[in-house]
């Protein structure tokens, strides 16, 4: 499968607890996106990456998440003192290159966080 | 502050019959709108999309229309058969070309097609 991966594809943690989800993007993808969804919700912006860098955070995004992409390859989502608001899928997109400033995102299958 | 909002929420439709999906957004430089299917526990799929350089776009039974004056875009869907029951998310890009590829959701129609 050369699509977006993702894993794990469920997590269930205790509150208070750290996780950290992985995303494998599309081959030669340059930018890669975090979303989180969550029932009955369109895709929520979290974060953005061209390349290695990290060029946009959400505004809503709360200090206890932070994503990496060291390598401009793979990207890791960590939920630090996860609360049971945070229960939701994380959805992972990349793009590739085009020439214009919007490209068309292709979407992982997600990872499914329950905090109890 | 920056938003994409989609009517209806719910939609039931006849097999055979059309199906029109409506959004509106706020940032007057959006300049790319795409449209996901999503059906229950999977991952959203591009169905179509549009730039702001056309006014309408077709493939097959999807088509989708941009009227950058309203600042509203449609999905219209033709011949709706079982398989096009899903949810059915809207978006827009932010703030044009100094913002690269941020799009902003819309809240999702759910369409049912009755047989």
């Amino acid at each position: 499968d050369t699509g977006v991966s993702q894993d794990p594809r469920h997590k269930i943690t205790k509150r208070g607890q750290n996780v950290t989800f992985r995303c494998d993007p599309i081959s030669e993808h340059n930018r890669l996106y975090w979303y989180r969804q969550t029932l009955g919700q369109g895709p929520e912006f979290l974060t953005y990456f061209q390349n290695e860098a990290q060029l946009e955070k959400s505004r809503l995004l709360s200090d206890r998440f932070s994503a990496e992409r060291p390598k401009g390859s793979f990207s890791t989502l960590e939920i630090q003192r996860t609360e049971q608001g945070d229960s939701a899928m994380y959805l992972c997109a990349s793009s590739a290159p085009s020439g214009r400033a919007t490209d068309t995102q292709y979407f992982g299958p997600g990872t499914r966080l329950t905090v109890l | 502050g920056e938003n994409v909002e989609q009517h209806p929420s719910t939609l039931s439709v006849q097999e055979g019959d059309s199906a029109v999906i409506k959004c509106t957004y706020s940032d007057s430089a959006s300049n790319y709108f795409p449209w996901y299917k999503q059906e229950l526990g999977k991952r959203p799929q591009l169905i179509i999309d549009i730039r702001s350089n056309v006014g309408e776009k077709k493939d097959q039974r999807i088509a989708v229309t941009l009227n950058k004056t309203a600042k509203h875009f449609s999905l219209h869907i033709t011949e709706t058969q079982p398989e096009d029951s899903a949810v059915y998310f809207c978006a827009a890009s932010i703030g044009g070309y100094s913002s690269a590829s941020k799009i902003i959701f819309g809240s999702g129609t759910r369409l049912s097609i009755r047989p």
